[in-house]
C-alpha cells in the first residue's frame, strides 16, 4: 500500500538557520507533490507544489526539490525565524486523491 | 490563493444525533473536493473524495452510510455526521481543487472541530 514518510520527531533549530524537512514515499509515483503548513487547530495552508518533471521549485525563503528516483522530497526553509514554528506536511498526488504525511513540527527558537 | 471555508468551526453535538458540516469555495469552482479527518497529534486522513453530481468516492474503512457527502454544486459539499458517537468526535477539514484545473494544488478550509457527548 502507499506509504508516506515524514520525520516524525520534531526538528529544532536556531533562528537564522536553515530547516530541511524529508518527505519519503513507496508504493506509487506521485504526478506532483505538495507542501502544506498547518498551525494548531487550524487546516493546511498551501505553499509550494512541485511537478514529477522538476527537480526543484523556490518561493521567497522556501525551496522543495523532488528525486522521483529516490521517491523524496526535500523542504527547506533558509534564514528560519520564529514565525515558521509549524507542523509542515507533504502530500504526494496521484490517482486524483491527495494523501498526506504525518507531517514534521519545526520548532525555531529566537 | 483561493479561499475555501466551512461552517461550523466548532460543534458540539449529543451521542445519536446527526450533524451537516458545510464546505464551500468562494471565489472558485470546484469539480473536486476532499473530506479529510484528524486525531491530535495525527496526520490527515483522507475519508472520501467528493465529485460535483455524482457519488462521493469513499476511502476503505470509511463508512459511506455513517459519513454521507453530497456535492450538489461546483461551490458546495456537505459532509454529514449520521447517529454521531464519542469516537466520532474530530477535527474534519475539507478542501478543493479549481474546476478544469489540472496538476494544480488543493486548498482547505479552516477545519470544523467536532465534539461528540
Amino acid at each position: 500500500s502507499q506509504k508516506i514518510e515524514q520525520n516524525s520527531e520534531a526538528l529544532n533549530i536556531q533562528e537564522g538557520k536553515t530547516a530541511t524537512l524529508t518527505c519519503n514515499y513507496t508504493n506509487y509515483s506521485p504526478a506532483y507533490l505538495q507542501w502544506y503548513r498547518q498551525d494548531p487547530g487550524r487546516g493546511p495552508v498551501f505553499l509550494l507544489l512541485i511537478r514529477e518533471n522538476e527537480k526543484e521549485k523556490r518561493k521567497e525563503r522556501l525551496k522543495v526539490t523532488f528525486d522521483t528516483t529516490l521517491k523524496q522530497s526535500l523542504f527547506h526553509i533558509t534564514a528560519s525565524q520564529p514565525a515558521d514554528s509549524a507542523t509542515y506536511l507533504c502530500a504526494p498526488y496521484n490517482f486524483n486523491k491527495f494523501y498526506f504525511g504525518s507531517g514534521t513540527k519545526l520548532n525555531v527558537k529566537p | 490563493g483561493a479561499v475555501v471555508s466551512q461552517h461550523p468551526s466548532w460543534v458540539i453535538c449529543k451521542s445519536g444525533t446527526s450533524v451537516k458540516i458545510e464546505c464551500r469555495s468562494l471565489d472558485f469552482q470546484a469539480t473536486t473536493m476532499f473530506w479529510y479527518r484528524q486525531f491530535p497529534k495525527q496526520s490527515l486522513m483522507l475519508m472520501a473524495t467528493s465529485n460535483e453530481g455524482s457519488k462521493a468516492t469513499y476511502e476503505q474503512g470509511v463508512e459511506k452510510d455513517k459519513f454521507l457527502i453530497n456535492h450538489a454544486s461546483l461551490t458546495l459539499s456537505t459532509l454529514t455526521v449520521t447517529s454521531a458517537h464519542p469516537e466520532d468526535s474530530s477535527f474534519y477539514i475539507c478542501s478543493a481543487r479549481r474546476q478544469g484545473a489540472v496538476n494544480t494544488e488543493a486548498f482547505f478550509g479552516q477545519g470544523t472541530r467536532l465534539t461528540v457527548v
